[in-house]
């Protein structure tokens, strides 16, 4: 069965940094590019990265790209989000999600970021 | 505000049909077919139910089927069950590697 489980949520005030992780289980998890998706506090969802299967191709959004920075440990079967500079509107549930033909087949079940004062 | 535009609420009766659309414009739905969908239950993990546009992942029951027509994509649940309740959300993949979400349509169960 394959298992996504998020941690490293919690309240941060803004301009501070937190990291957030996903342990994988239940398939080989270095065949797989990963994702991180956000749910705003109002529902919406946005896209915030992607990762290629070995690290070496990732991309982010304007929104984020240069405060945040995906990586992954295929070892460990471990998919990181360093968060810095955080933002008001980066507060919600961050979920990660393995990437299937342009989709998002599985995902956790999220960590709660709260950035505020 | 979304890229993707669904209505916020739709509603059906136990064994009935419902339709969600999700409108976006050539950038995005009209010009790839990678649309999927997603149901989200509060507190449970998301689950994909469509993607490229039409197609079910296993275990996906056949009640959930898709279509895309120009640049709108839409969701039809059928034979709705009270466990259908949720909210649903489409995306595309938009170029570029990025993707968009729709605003997410919650559905009743009547």
């Amino acid at each position: 069965e394959v298992q996504l489980v998020e941690s490293g949520g919690g309240l941060v005030q803004p301009g501070g940094s937190l990291r957030l992780s996903c342990e994988a289980s239940g398939f080989t998890f270095s065949d797989y590019w990963m994702h991180w998706v956000r749910q705003t506090p109002g529902g919406g969802l946005v896209w915030v990265s992607l990762i290629s299967n070995d690290g070496t191709s990732i991309t982010y959004p304007e929104s984020v790209k240069g405060r945040f920075t995906i990586s992954r440990d295929n070892a460990k079967d471990t998919l990181y989000l360093h968060m810095n500079s955080l933002r008001d509107e980066d507060t919600g549930v961050y979920y990660c999600a393995r990437h299937l033909a342009y989709s998002f087949d599985y995902w956790g079940q999220g960590a709660l970021v709260t950035v505020s004062s | 505000q979304s890229a993707l535009t669904q209505p916020p609420s739709a509603s059906g009766s136990l064994g009935q049909a419902v339709t969600i659309p999700c409108t976006g414009a050539s950038v995005d739905v009209g010009g790839y077919s990678s649309v999927s969908w997603y149901q989200l239950h509060p507190g449970k993990a998301p689950r994909l139910l469509l993607y490229e546009a039409t197609k079910r992942p296993s275990g996906v029951p056949a009640r959930f089927s898709g279509s895309k027509s120009g640049t709108t994509a839409s969701l039809t649940v059928s034979g709705l069950q009270a466990e259908d309740e949720a909210v649903y959300y489409c995306s595309s993949y938009t170029g570029s590697t990025n993707w968009v979400f729709g605003g997410g349509t919650s559905l009743t169960v009547l």
